[in-house]
C-alpha cells in the first residue's frame, strides 16, 4: 500500500501566519492526492482535491501544489478557525490511505 | 444537497459482529457513478480506509480488514452497511461514512471523497 508521510505533526502559528504542510507518498501518485481539514469533534471536510483543485466554499487562502511524491498544503494568512488537524489522502491506488495528520494550533 | 447519516450500536462486545448502517438523504444513492465507503478514526488517532461500494454491489476492501468485512447497499432504502466481525477493543473508533465522487481523466475515473457523514463512537467492550 501506498504510506503518506505528513511534515510537521504539530505546528503552533500566530493568526496572519503562512502555514505549509507536506505530504510525501512512498511512490509516484500523479495528482490523485486530496487535502481534508478536521476540527474537534467534526467529520473531515474536503479543502482540496487532486493536489490544486479548489473547492467551492473552501475559503481562497487554502491551496496546494505538487504532483508525483510530493505534495503541499498552504494556508495563507492563517485565521483563528483554522485551528484543526489536517490530513491529505490518496486515491491513485487501492487501498485508499491517509497521512497520519498535521495538528495546526492557534497561539 | 447530499447528506450522509451513521446509525448503529454504539457498544459492541468483544468476538461480536459491529453492525453500521448509512442512511443517504438528499439524492438517490443508485444516481450518478458514486461509490460508498467507510472510514474510521480511532480516539486522538488518524483515519483508517475500510472499504467501499458502488450500487451495482461492487466492493473493495481494506487487505488489513478485509478478512472480517463485508460492505452491502440496499438501494430500496437509499443505505449501505457496514460489518466487522470478530471484533476486539482495537476496532473502538468512530466510524464514518463517506461518499466518492468521480473525475474522468483520459480514460479513468479516480474518485475523492467529498460528502461525509457525522460519524457513530463504537466501543467494543465487555
Amino acid at each position: 500500500e501506498i504510506v503518506l508521510t505528513q511534515s510537521p505533526d504539530f505546528q503552533s502559528v500566530t493568526p496572519k501566519e503562512k502555514v505549509t504542510i507536506t505530504c510525501r507518498a512512498s511512490q509516484s501518485i500523479g495528482s490523485s492526492l486530496h487535502w481534508y481539514q478536521q476540527k474537534p469533534d467534526q467529520s473531515p471536510k474536503l479543502l482540496i482535491k487532486y493536489a490544486s483543485q479548489s473547492i467551492s466554499g473552501v475559503p481562497s487562502r487554502f491551496s496546494g501544489s505538487g504532483s508525483g511524491t510530493d505534495f503541499t498544503l498552504t494556508i495563507n494568512s492563517l485565521e483563528a478557525e483554522d485551528a484543526a488537524a489536517y490530513y491529505c489522502h490518496q486515491s491513485s491506488s487501492l487501498p485508499w490511505t491517509f497521512g497520519q495528520g498535521t495538528k495546526v494550533e492557534i497561539k | 444537497q447530499v447528506q450522509l447519516q451513521e446509525s448503529g450500536p454504539g457498544l459492541v462486545k468483544p468476538s461480536q459482529t459491529l453492525s453500521l448502517t448509512c442512511t443517504v438523504s438528499g439524492g438517490s444513492i443508485s444516481s450518478g457513478s458514486y461509490y460508498w465507503s467507510w472510514i474510521r478514526q480511532p480516539a486522538g488517532k488518524g483515519l483508517e480506509w475500510i472499504g467501499r461500494i458502488y450500487t451495482s454491489g461492487s466492493t473493495n476492501y481494506n487487505p488489513s480488514l478485509k478478512s472480517r468485512v463485508t460492505i452491502s447497499v440496499d438501494t430500496s432504502k437509499n443505505q449501505f452497511s457496514l460489518k466487522l466481525s470478530s471484533v476486539t477493543a482495537a476496532d473502538t473508533a468512530v466510524y464514518y461514512c463517506a461518499r466518492e465522487a468521480p473525475t474522468k481523466i483520459d480514460y479513468y475515473y479516480y474518485y475523492y471523497m467529498d460528502v461525509w457523514g457525522k460519524g457513530t463512537t463504537v466501543t467494543v467492550s465487555s
